[in-house]
């Protein structure tokens, strides 16, 4: 299986900071990596896909970049509705494991 | 606009038996692959269990391997999981979620409100 590695676990920004979040598969994935952001009590959304496409309704301030095993998720001036936790999901074979999530905070 | 309703999830006791569906609606069902994705109580997200748009292929985490049971019918634009063998360690938060494309290798682009399992004595 295909470990996914997420950092950090946690960080805390103020509103408009740029936030960087990265993953690292275990092995190459080549682009087949999404990005998701969960709020509590809610369902996860789809932000990015194929590592670097947004996804539709998706803000532009939020980016995708990598390939092969190194993935960064970054967005540009954090907004008050960011905050939430961000996972990664590698969808190049089975299972599709995700990383273990990233929790935006508040500072 | 894309539905996916969950219903099925309860209280069972460990070596119990439940079966999800997931009525799907607002696009084509047949045209894409589904899965489930389950999150246990203040955890992170586990991708469960996959199937292709025929139904003719299924994915597992080896987590659940010989105990679910994923299936679709198309006809009824519904999802399953049969849940057999039922362990505490599988008390989470059930997702239904509709892939991108056909094949289950793509991201997860719609997702349902969850149906809770809890498994306890």
């Amino acid at each position: 299986d295909i470990q996914m590695t997420q950092s950090p676990s946690s960080v805390s920004a103020s509103v408009g900071d740029r936030v960087t979040i990265t993953c690292r598969a275990s092995q190459g994935i080549s682009s087949w990596l999404a990005w998701y952001q969960q709020k509590p009590g809610k369902a996860p959304k789809l932000l990015i896909y194929a590592a670097s496409s947004l996804h539709t309704g998706v803000p532009s301030r939020f980016s995708g970049s990598g390939s092969g095993t190194d993935f960064t998720l970054t967005i540009s001036s954090l907004q008050p509705e960011d905050f939430a936790t961000y996972y990664c999901q590698q969808a190049n074979s089975s299972p599709l494991t995700f990383g273990g999530g990233t929790k935006v905070e508040i500072k | 606009e894309v539905q996916l309703l969950e219903s099925g999830g309860g209280l069972v006791q460990p070596g119990g038996s439940l079966r999800l569906s997931c009525a799907a609606s607002g696009f084509t069902f047949s045209s894409h692959a589904m899965s489930w994705v389950r999150q246990a109580p203040g955890k992170g997200l586990e991708w469960v269990s996959g199937i292709i748009v025929s139904g003719g292929r299924t994915y597992y985490a080896d987590s659940v391997k010989g105990r679910f049971t994923i299936s679709r019918d198309n006809s009824r634009n519904t999802l399953y999981l049969q849940m057999n063998s039922l362990r505490a360690e599988d008390t989470a938060v059930y997702y239904c979620a509709k892939g991108g494309l056909a094949i289950i290798t793509a991201a997860v682009d719609s997702w349902g409100q969850g149906t809770l399992v809890t498994v306890t004595s």
